[in-house]
């Protein structure tokens, strides 16, 4: 089945302590992004990358890092998370670009205490 | 960075009523598209709208592509109760940046 998953589902964390949020696509896309969707506020971009090797900053990247060595991951990382990264994240994907139809993860819901 | 408005921020509906909802944008786009989100779920493609002037169906729904290339609007029509959830529209500018509206929420009327 074509998906984008994303793991864990749900994370508990305190402020400073390093983790990772993991993206896989079985669809040989070439397009990956994060998003955070906080109240209000919709979909914000945080990374994306067009191909492998290939990543720019979205919106509100201050605080993550990503990394695209293989086509299928794009991993999320915060070195130092703080409370202020609490909310949900979606990890998406298409073919070749956000113009085109995004499959979308089910999302990580963070807690950053 | 660059800012969608999108109207209204959430409606109630009543079974078999029709719904529109609009989004704008200060600069010009060359895509818009309509996403519903169900809870707990991603969001969903509904709509890719690519000319300006360009209106699309998909099913019950209508998606138009403003002339000015500054919005975009959707209408439901005879909507049910499972078009409840929230309807983002998102653009794009020359480039490769996507930007999503805040979003509308669309409950049923009880």
């Amino acid at each position: 089945e074509a998906q984008v998953t994303q793991n864990p589902r749900y994370l508990i964390t305190v402020t400073g302590k390093k983790l990772t949020v993991t993206c896989s696509q079985n669809m040989n896309h070439e397009y990956m992004s994060w998003y955070r969707q906080d109240p209000g506020l919709g979909l914000r971009q945080i990374y994306y990358s067009m191909n492998v090797e290939v990543t720019d900053k979205g919106d509100v990247p201050e605080g993550y890092k990503v990394s695209r060595k293989e086509k299928r991951n794009f991993p999320l990382i915060l070195e130092s998370p703080s409370p202020n990264q609490t909310s949900l994240y979606f990890c998406a994907s298409s073919l070749r670009g956000p113009n085109e139809k995004l499959f979308f993860g089910s999302g990580t819901q963070l807690s950053v205490l | 960075g660059q800012q969608l408005n999108q109207s209204p921020q959430s409606m109630f509906i009543q079974e078999g009523e029709d719904v529109s909802m609009n989004c704008t944008s200060s600069s010009i786009f060359n895509t818009w598209l309509w996403y519903k989100q169900d809870p707990g779920e991603g969001p969903v493609l509904l709509i890719a709208l690519y000319k300006a002037g360009e209106l699309t169906s998909n099913g019950r729904l209508t998606a138009q592509f403003g002339i000015t290339r500054k919005d975009s609007f959707l209408n439901i029509s005879a909507s049910i109760p499972s078009d409840v959830g929230i309807y983002f529209c998102a653009g794009m500018e020359y480039g490769n940046k996507l930007v999503f509206g805040a979003g509308t929420i669309l409950r049923v009327k009880s």
